[in-house]
């Protein structure tokens, strides 16, 4: 089965731009988290969805990251404005709805942001 | 809220030679528990999980990870290290609906 797909791979903005972020977890897969991993440290959980609901996004910086999961499938993440300290990789995760306490998260590639 | 600890940057082990990878962890209730891997440019592989049973938990690419209770430890280990183990290598605890990661671990098997 095709894994988590991530775009762009990189994307270097100027702070204070703006970047989104798209994901397309695996087929099925009813939830999907966001991550950032910054340098040197473990991913931290962004924002869950649970199909097209939020369960978790209470360590999402609200004041300029958004996200949504409109149909349920796909997700997008959005920086506006960002900051030199949102440079980090963004890895977007899914599980399966036959897994109900999502004991395997799948991870995409990540996007890797720079921001200058 | 659950947390991990992996008290070493930086591993290095011979080809051939048995490796460890430490994890401890602080959490209320029973833990459940994940190494995952990440090479350089991909995302994080799920490598093996501790959720209930055995101690001794046997995972992908020959590695496995020995949970022990009474140390609150959940070490990662391989009988023989191959070059292409070289890696960044993550401990994580559910906590609620997501996951905590340490800070990981870089192991570099050298020929």
């Amino acid at each position: 089965e095709a894994g988590v797909a991530q775009s762009p791979r990189y994307k270097i903005i100027e702070k204070r731009q703006s970047v989104a972020f798209w994901c397309n977890p695996i087929s099925g897969h009813a939830t999907l988290y966001w991550y950032q991993q910054i340098l040197g440290q473990g991913p931290k959980l962004l924002i869950q969805f649970q199909n097209n609901g939020v369960v978790d996004d209470s360590q999402l910086p609200k004041d300029r990251f958004s996200a949504e999961r409109l149909k349920g499938v796909d997700s997008t993440l959005k920086i506006q404005p960002a900051k030199l300290e949102d440079s980090a990789v963004y890895l977007c995760a899914s599980s399966s709805p036959l897994d109900l306490r999502g004991y395997e998260q799948y991870f995409g590639p990540g996007t890797r942001l720079t921001v200058t | 809220a659950q947390s991990v600890a992996q008290p070493e940057d930086q591993v290095n082990v011979a080809e051939g030679n048995p490796l460890t990878v430490k994890c401890t962890y602080s959490v209320s209730g029973n833990p459940y528990l994940f190494w995952y891997v990440q090479y350089p440019n991909r995302g994080l592989q799920f490598l093996l999980k501790y959720i209930t049973g055995d101690n001794l938990v046997k995972g992908s690419y020959g590695f496995e990870a020995e949970f022990n209770k009474s140390q609150t430890s959940f070490h990662l280990k391989k009988p023989s290290a191959l070059v292409s183990d070289s890696a960044l290598y993550f401990c994580a605890v559910r906590d609620h609906s997501a996951l905590n990661f340490g800070k990981g671990t870089s192991l570099l098997v050298t020929p």
